[in-house]
C-alpha cells in the first residue's frame, strides 16, 4: 500500500491567480496521476506524471493550464494556473499499486474554490 | 476500457445486505473488474477486484457470472458508515489510468 499526503487540503483563491498542489508519497512510485472531481461529479483524469519526463495530458487538459512537476519518485506538484470559478473542484493525486492489480491509492484531495 | 453502467443511487437500512450491480457488456478477455468506495471529502479507496466467479475479502464480496458482462458488489450487513459512492471499473490489470463512471450513491439509514 501507499500513503499519500496532499497539500493544501483546501484553499480559496482569487480568479486570475495560480495554486500549486503538492503530493507526497511514502514510497517510490513510477507513475503518479492527477484527477479532478467537480462538485457532485465523478473523477476525471487530468494527466499522468512520470519522473524524468513530461507529463502526459488527457484530452481537454493542457500543460499551460495545469503544469505538472515530477522531480523524484515520491513527489509531484500540480499547478492550476490563471484560475477561474470553473476550476473550483477537488484535485486528487493518485499512485498505482505497481503490481499486477489495478489497485490505486488516492490522496485526500485538495478542495479548491475560486472566487 | 469497457464502459460501465450502475444505478445512480440506492437506499438501505442498517444491518441489511446491499447488492450493487454493474453492467459491462463489452468487457474484454484481459479485463478485471474493480470496485472503489469514496466517502465525502476523501479520495476513492479500493474495495475489491475480481476476474470471474466469486471473490470475497473482509469488506465485501464480488460476484461475476460466467459471461462476465455484469458484476455485483455485495456488502453484508451495512452500517451508517457505509454511506458512500461506489464505483465499478473495468480494465486490463496492466493498465495504469482509471476511468471512473458516475458511480452509485449508497445511503444507509438507521
Amino acid at each position: 500500500s501507499a500513503v499519500i499526503s496532499q497539500k493544501p487540503s483546501r484553499d480559496i483563491c482569487q480568479r486570475g491567480t495560480s495554486l500549486t498542489i503538492q503530493c507526497q508519497v511514502d514510497s517510490q512510485v513510477t507513475m503518479m496521476f492527477w484527477y479532478r472531481q467537480q462538485p457532485g461529479q465523478s473523477l476525471t483524469l487530468i494527466a499522468t506524471a512520470n519522473q524524468g519526463s513530461e507529463a502526459t495530458y488527457e484530452s481537454g487538459f493542457v500543460i499551460d493550464k495545469f503544469p505538472i512537476s515530477r522531480p523524484n519518485l515520491t513527489f509531484s506538484t500540480l499547478t492550476v494556473s490563471n484560475m477561474s470559478p470553473e476550476d473550483s473542484s477537488i484535485y486528487l493525486c493518485s499512485v498505482e499499486d505497481g503490481g499486477r492489480s489495478t489497485e490505486a491509492f488516492f490522496g485526500q484531495g485538495t478542495r479548491l474554490t475560486v472566487v | 476500457l469497457a464502459k460501465t453502467t450502475q444505478p445512480i443511487s440506492m437506499d438501505s437500512y442498517e444491518g441489511q445486505e446491499v447488492n450493487i450491480t454493474c453492467s459491462h457488456n463489452n468487457i474484454a478477455t484481459n479485463d478485471y473488474i474493480t470496485w472503489y468506495q469514496q466517502f465525502p471529502s476523501q479520495g476513492p479507496r479500493f474495495i475489491i477486484q475480481g476476474y470471474k466467479t466469486k471473490v470475497t475479502n473482509e469488506v465485501a464480496s464480488l460476484f461475476i457470472p460466467a459471461d462476465r458482462k455484469s458484476s455485483t458488489l455485495s456488502l453484508p450487513r451495512v452500517s451508517l458508515s457505509d454511506t458512500a459512492v461506489y464505483y465499478c471499473l473495468v480494465g486490463d490489470a496492466g493498465y495504469s489510468t482509471l476511468t471512473f463512471g458516475k458511480g452509485t450513491m449508497l445511503l444507509v439509514s438507521p
